[in-house]
């Protein structure tokens, strides 16, 4: 079936350093969420891709969604150390019967350095 | 509070035992979804419910898990024979139906700890 691949597993980063995470599918997806996951929480969605070439702002977080809708990218500006958890892209696919399966990547673990 | 609850928020149990949650989603949403989550990994589906029907399970879940919505309310998730494996945190999202993509809003989560 569908997969995402996530890149890198992990990042650590200084306070005030940019990070990006990246979400790739070798087939062509309809959408991608994105969600964040503090440590010890439950994944928060944070937001849904479905243009090719989409590209949504949310304060110092951009998320981008590849022409081809075969990847895309979360680009977080002057990390905080609120930022920390881990960020996961999921894609949402209809698999018949009035029925839509959420599958998701394995996530992007950020840590932010004080 | 009218987020996503679930019950119990921890439970331990012997190898063989038998567990159940409880998932209460949001109070308009028609649909109800579990997850399992492993350390390191992206919450895994498990099954869809719409109002009181489930119309999607995994093919990686085994037939000692049940779930059921009997009144298109809450949810359960049964394991019958729990084995070491099936330590994980146990997540449940529910969301709206009103177009073909939703977020979906997701509970604190039931950890499942098997000895």
């Amino acid at each position: 079936g569908q997969q995402v691949m996530q890149i890198p597993q992990y990042q650590h980063v200084q306070e005030g350093e940019d990070f990006t995470t990246y979400c790739n599918s070798s087939t062509t997806l309809s959408n991608i969420q994105w969600y964040k996951q503090r440590p010890g929480g439950h994944p928060v969605f944070l937001i849904q891709l479905v243009k090719s070439g989409e590209v949504k702002k949310q304060k110092r977080l951009t998320f981008q969604f590849g022409e081809a809708k075969k990847n895309s990218s979360l680009h977080i500006t002057a990390t905080q150390t609120t930022d920390v958890g881990t960020y996961f892209c999921a894609f949402l696919a209809y698999s018949g019967a009035g029925s839509y399966q959420l599958t998701f990547g394995k996530g992007t673990k950020l840590s932010v350095i004080p | 509070d009218t987020g996503v609850s679930q019950n119990p928020r921890h439970k331990i149990t012997k190898r063989g035992q038998n567990v159940t949650f409880r998932c209460d989603p949001i109070s308009e949403h028609n649909r109800l979804y579990w997850y399992r989550q492993t350390l390191g990994q992206g919450p895994e589906f498990l099954t869809y419910f719409q109002n009181e029907a489930q119309l999607e399970k995994s093919r990686l879940l085994s037939d000692r898990f049940s779930a059921e919505r009997p009144k298109g309310s809450f949810s359960t998730l049964e394991i019958q024979r729990t084995e070491q494996g099936d330590s994980a945190m146990y997540l449940c999202a529910s969301s709206l139906r009103d177009k073909s993509y939703n977020e979906q809003f997701f509970g604190p989560g039931t950890r499942l700890t098997v000895l």
